[in-house]
This record gives structure tokens, sequence and C-alpha cells, in this order.
């Protein structure tokens, strides 16, 4: 099987402006949660989607929003950038709960 | 919601020798726990992992260890090699019926020759 894909793998934006971040779980995983990656504060949870609904959710500001496909691809989408923003932005997906979660390569998000 | 702390943040141990990596969480709910190996540039793999209704689990050269009553989880290495050398993060998922993991900060391990 194929395993978790994120696109794109690079992004430069500037404060301000929005982003679309894409991922593509592994057949047949319904469960798709995002992480977001950084020195300072390690991996934080942002949200989990399951079957096209929002089951779970971080503690992150409303700019940082997410959704999830038929398929369960999901994409989140960052408003209004931060230079605070700038990660490493992760998903994973999984079977069933609780199981292994699978991490895709990341986005790694750069905010001038 | 669920808090993990995870110590030591740094830990060198030499070829050959064990290495123990502890961790506390907070939600008496939480009952899946698993441990993650990062190496720099790559994406974060499952090592090993335990559910609430099970003290101990091994494979191979990696055990974890389960105390629901102190609400604290262990990662024992034992035989360290080099490859070994990796930042290791435990991680908690509450009930609920939801995924979504708190992690730990990471435990640098380094394994010294």
């Amino acid at each position: 099987k194929a395993g978790v894909t994120q696109t794109p793998r690079y992004l430069i934006k500037t404060r301000g402006q929005q982003v679309t971040l894409s991922c593509s779980p592994i057949s047949g995983h319904r469960s798709v949660s995002w992480y977001q990656q950084t020195p300072g504060q390690g991996l934080q949870f942002l949200f989990e989607y399951f079957s096209e609904t929002q089951r779970n959710k971080g503690n992150f500001p409303g700019r940082f929003s997410g959704r999830q496909f038929s398929n369960s691809r999901s994409e989140m989408n960052v408003s209004t950038l931060e230079l605070g923003d700038s990660a490493l932005y992760l998903c994973a997906s999984s079977l069933q709960h609780p199981s292994e979660q699978f991490f895709g390569p990341g986005t790694r998000l750069t905010v001038l | 919601g669920e808090n993990v702390e995870q110590h030591p943040s740094t830990l060198s141990v030499q070829e050959g020798d064990s290495a123990v990596i502890k961790c506390t969480y907070s939600d008496s709910a939480s009952n899946y726990f698993p441990w993650y190996k990062q190496e720099l540039g790559k994406r974060p793999q499952l090592i090993i992992d335990i559910r609430s209704n099970v003290g101990e689990k091994k494979d191979q050269r990696i055990a974890v260890t389960l105390n629901k009553t102190a609400k604290h989880f262990s990662l024992h290495i034992t035989e360290t090699q080099p490859e070994d050398s990796a930042v290791y993060f435990c991680a908690a998922s509450s009930g609920g019926g939801a995924d979504g993991l708190t992690f730990g900060k990471g435990t640098h391990l380094i394994i010294q020759p």
C-alpha cells in the first residue's frame, strides 16, 4: 500500500496570506489527524477528521481549519498567516481508534 | 485536556547500555500510549505502543511499561546501537473514540560509540 502523502512538501508565504495543505491517507484509512511540529513546542495536535466530520480539535486559533472529503483526503487551511505559523505540518492516518497513526512526510511552511 | 510530560529531554548513553525514557499523563481516560522515533529530517515512525489494559509489552530490544494508577509509562531500550540515535516521542490518546495524540516534548537519544 502507498503511504501517507502530503503536498506541497515546501511552501513559502508572507504574513497575512493564507495557505492550503493537502493530505492523502493510506487507502482504507478513514481517520486523518493534523499536527504542527516546531522546535520549541514539539508536536501539537491540530484536529482530526473521520468520515468527513471533525471529531477532535486541539488548542489552536480559528485561523486553522480543515476539512475531509468523501475519499478521505484532507486539507487544512491557515488564514492570515503569522510568522509563528512557520512549522512542519504533519498529517497522519489511521484505520481505527485507537491504533497506529501513520505519518506523512510533512509540509514545511515558512512565513516571511 | 490531556497533558504529557516527558523526561529527560536529552539522554546520552554508551553503545550497548540501556536507555530509559519516562512520561506522565494527566487524563485518566487515556487508553492508548504509542512511542514514536523520529530521525533527523524524517517523519515520526511508531516503534511500540501499549493499551491501557496491558501493563507491559516487549518487542526485541524495546519494551514499554504502563502504570495506570500513577499515570506514567516508560520506554526501555536495551543493548543500544548507533542506529538508535534519534528523537523519541511518547504520546497519549484519550478515550471517547476520536483519534488525536497528545505528544511529549521529545527525548534526544545519543548513542556514544
